[in-house]
């Protein structure tokens, strides 16, 4: 597999469960990313790893909750989540964050999460 | 005031024609500048990265003005595939974030 894989590609969860998402890229890259997207908004940024190390977290709410084991997996652990939760979840891989020349990004196809 | 702005369209051109649409940015101090392209229901894919001195990528062409705090994208001799929301990136130097713009939809009619 080549790029930045997500699964699942959709997911639909009540209030009270618990879920995750999961990302890997294949790109050798050190940072990967979680964003949001909502219908005509733009991106959010949630999360950023760089070198499995939290950089970011850009007033998250805790029922998101990120994990990355090593530079290539991060996931995403849902709890307790609102229908205002209900979006796209994106995952990106840069070479490396923060440095110019190097963050430039590669999504994965997403997640679409739906509440109800 | 938003960090980056973007006309939302949609622009609807016919095929053969030029479209051209900019994208403001907030922050005096932003380093680089990219755009996106987005297709329904898909990933961000970068399109291209914005250079200074102005950069053109086959039917493509990007601006950046500094002093007006914009970039501008320029599609030449449209097709029916570039139909598409576009995307403006900013990205501050020593900050993780890249700041996106809500979007540019085109959309070329035959």
């Amino acid at each position: 597999e080549t790029g930045v894989t997500q699964t699942p590609r959709h997911l639909v969860m009540g209030m009270t469960n618990k879920k995750s998402l999961k990302c890997e890229q294949h790109l050798g890259h050190n940072a990967m990313y979680w964003y949001k997207q909502s219908a005509k908004k733009p991106l959010e940024l949630m999360f950023v790893y760089n070198f499995k190390e939290q950089t970011e977290n850009n007033s998250v709410p805790s029922r998101f909750s990120p994990e990355c084991p090593n530079s290539s997996h991060l996931f995403l652990h849902l709890h307790t989540l609102q229908p205002e939760d209900s979006a796209l979840y994106l995952c990106a891989s840069s070479q490396v964050a923060g440095i110019t020349g190097a963050n430039v990004l590669t999504f994965g196809a997403g997640s679409r999460l739906t509440v109800l | 005031r938003k960090e980056v702005e973007q006309d939302p369209g949609p622009f609807n051109v016919p095929e053969g024609a030029t479209v051209a649409f900019n994208c403001t940015y907030s922050n005096s101090a932003s380093q680089s500048f990219f755009w996106y392209r987005q297709d329904c229901r898909k990933e961000p894919k970068l399109l291209m990265s914005v250079y200074s001195s102005g950069n053109e990528d086959g039917r493509f062409t990007a601006q950046l003005n500094r002093a007006s705090q914009y970039i501008s994208l320029l599609i030449r001799d449209s097709k029916l595939s570039d139909s598409a929301t576009y995307l403006c990136v900013v990205y501050l130097s020593n900050d993780y974030k890249l700041s996106f713009g809500a979007g540019t939809t085109v959309t070329v009619r035959a």
